[in-house]
């Protein structure tokens, strides 16, 4: 049973550019949240997602940010006209149906802003 | 500010206990956990305690919670030199959509 997998694991965009994360849950999984983690910092939350809803998006950036969780493939975050600020580890964790239930983080994708 | 505040470092010898402490604000929480990160790495769930519960023990990790104070302590017996690394407590905050709330992490540096 594979974990949480995000690709790519590491991705490097000049200022300006779109930055696009995927993530795909564990097997079973369809409950997906965003933690963004700026250097020597703990994890802050950005959004929560089910299949084809947010669900809380309350730590997002009113600008520039969106995420998605389609019926069918990863959640994706994208960044668009990423800014040396945007520089950071980003996480996803995926948890069963139970609200109780833990959340599995993946490798994070460590995205560095030129 | 932060409602899940832990201390940011902590250096110990080889073989003997740590203790990384947290304090928290919000007592609704259902859940708290200790996450491990080593560098460049993801999180690794470690271990979490329910909030009903005092005292937990899971090989060489002891969780204790202190409810009524908000403390929450990893106690990590016989420490090594693989378990430096960045530990992170957090809260399950089941009023915000089940998110996890987390503090700034405390760096773990194990001397041999």
């Amino acid at each position: 049973n594979a974990g949480v997998m995000q690709n790519p694991r590491h991705l490097v965009r000049r200022r300006g550019q779109e930055a696009r994360l995927r993530c795909s849950p564990m097997k079973g999984h369809s409950h997906v949240y965003w933690y963004r983690q700026l250097p020597e910092e703990g994890l802050k939350f950005m959004v929560y997602l089910q299949k084809e809803n947010i669900i809380d998006e309350s730590g997002m950036p009113k600008e520039r940010f969106s995420a998605e969780f389609p019926k069918e493939g990863p959640s994706i975050l994208r960044i668009q006209q990423v800014v040396r600020g945007d520089s950071a580890a980003y996480f996803c964790a995926s948890r069963g149906q139970a609200t109780t239930d833990t959340q599995y983080f993946g490798p994070g994708t460590r995205l560095t802003v030129l | 500010g932060e409602d899940v505040e832990q201390s940011l470092f902590l250096s110990v010898r080889e073989g003997d206990s740590s203790v990384i402490n947290c304090t928290y604000t919000d007592s609704s929480s259902t859940y708290l956990y200790w996450y491990k990160q080593e560098p460049g790495a993801g999180l690794q769930l470690l271990t979490y305690i329910f909030s009903n519960m005092d005292m937990k023990q899971d090989q060489r990790l002891t969780v204790l919670l202190n409810k009524k104070d908000k403390h929450l302590s990893l106690r990590i017996a016989d420490t090594q030199t693989g378990d430096s690394a960045i530990y992170f407590c957090a809260r399950h905050a089941m009023e915000y959509g089940n998110k996890l709330v987390f503090g700034a992490g405390t760096i773990l540096r194990v001397k041999s």
